[in-house]
Parts: structure tokens; C-alpha cells; sequence
């Protein structure tokens, strides 16, 4: 089984701080994602790589900066936390072998910023 | 970017089949239907995908129009496990040739025992 995996269940953190939350998959996936969750706005797409060091603006970048330095890990930064990054952070990988591969999500980051 | 519109929330009963719809008017002719759920404290996982015919799987079946319009996730017999918000999601190509995923805020389930 594909095993995504988010190195933080629950995170606080303050206003200004930088913030790295980490993302590791097993499966050797090109593709990489980083999406938010909000209530009544469902998931929303921040960046994604589509192989090392190669990324490219989702939906909601600003921000939020991303390091791919290899294949099974992909961080996502926020250069200067603010309160409206409070939210639940998610991470899936999927191959680009072959069509509609589906993505595998980890379990979540619940972000605070206070 | 492609849009589907969901229920926001549905009942069932425990070992009854509940069917829960989706609209997808603005979908293309090439565009794949995605299914996935979230159960609680969890990160989304795939259902089911499908084009044109009818799909099934070991979780669930895929009824999809005939214009393709609309489409029906079909759980048989739910079971408590089964509660979670369900995802209808077309997608959009990005300039690397990948895609990306437009989730809506999906239908949440609720199973009575």
C-alpha cells in the first residue's frame, strides 16, 4: 500500500514565524501535492511537483513557497505565518505512469497560527 | 475550471444502498469522474473513477448518464464504516501534463444504526 506520510498531526505556531511542514511518500511517485481544507470551502490546491525540483502554482500560492530536493519529499514553507494560514494541510502523491492514477493523501496537518 | 455540485449531507440506514448523486453540466468530453471520501481524521481516499459506462469495484459502483451530466456513487450496503464526506471531482489539466483535482465540499453521510 501507498504510504503518505506528514511529519506533524497538530502544529501551533506563531504570527511571522517561518513555517516547514514536511511530506515523505514511499511509492516512488512523480507527482506531488499540497492542498488546504477549509470548512464550506473544500480541498484547494497551493503547489505541486511534478518531479525533483520542478513545481508549479496550484490555485492558492501566495504566501506559501515549496522544496522538492528529492523525489519522496515534498515541503511546503510559510515564509511569515499569518492567522488566515490556520488550516488543515494536505499532502498526496501520485505516479505519472498511465491515465487517471489516483492520488494517495496522508492523514492531515492541523496548522494553527496564533 | 470544472465544477460539480453535491448534496450537502444524506442519511442511510446500516446494510441499506444508498445512492448519492452529482452534477456535472460544464464536464468535457474527454473529462474522467473521480470519486473519493474522507473519513473522519483522515486524508481523502480514492472510490471509484469513470468515463462513460458504468464502473464497479470491491467498494462501490459508478452510474454515470448517458450525456454525462450527472453521475450516481452507489454504496450497496452501507455500514457505519462507510460515514464520511464523499467527493465528486472532475479535473483540469496543468501546463506540466499532469492534472489537478477540483474538489467541491462534497456530501457528508450519515449512517444510522
Amino acid at each position: 500500500d501507498v504510504k503518505v506520510t506528514q511529519s506533524s498531526r497538530y502544529l501551533v505556531k506563531r504570527t511571522g514565524e517561518k513555517v516547514f511542514l514536511e511530506c515523505v511518500q514511499d511509492m516512488d511517485h512523480e507527482n506531488m501535492f499540497w492542498y488546504r481544507q477549509d470548512p464550506g470551502l473544500g480541498l484547494r490546491l497551493i503547489y505541486f511537483s511534478y518531479d525533483v525540483k520542478m513545481k508549479e502554482k496550484g490555485d492558492i500560492p501566495e504566501g506559501y513557497s515549496v522544496s522538492r530536493e528529492k523525489k519522496e519529499r515534498f515541503s511546503l514553507i510559510l515564509e511569515s505565518a499569518s492567522t488566515n494560514q490556520t488550516s488543515m494541510y494536505l499532502c498526496a502523491s501520485s505516479t505519472r505512469t498511465g491515465r487517471n492514477q489516483p492520488q494517495h493523501f496522508g492523514d492531515g496537518t492541523r496548522l494553527s497560527i496564533l | 475550471d470544472a465544477k460539480t455540485t453535491q448534496p450537502n449531507s444524506m442519511e442511510s440506514n446500516e446494510e441499506e444502498p444508498v445512492h448519492l448523486p452529482c452534477n456535472h453540466s460544464t464536464i468535457s468530453g474527454t473529462d474522467y469522474i473521480h470519486w473519493y471520501r474522507q473519513l473522519p481524521s483522515q486524508g481523502p481516499e480514492y472510490v471509484i473513477h469513470g468515463l462513460t459506462s458504468n464502473v464497479n469495484n470491491r467498494m462501490a459502483s459508478l452510474a454515470i448518464a448517458e450525456d454525462r451530466k450527472s453521475s450516481t456513487l452507489i454504496l450497496h450496503r452501507a455500514t457505519l464504516r462507510d460515514a464520511a464526506v464523499y467527493y465528486c471531482i472532475l479535473r483540469d489539466a496543468l501546463t506540466s501534463g499532469t492534472y489537478k483535482y477540483i474538489f467541491g465540499t462534497g456530501t457528508r453521510l450519515k449512517v444510522l444504526a
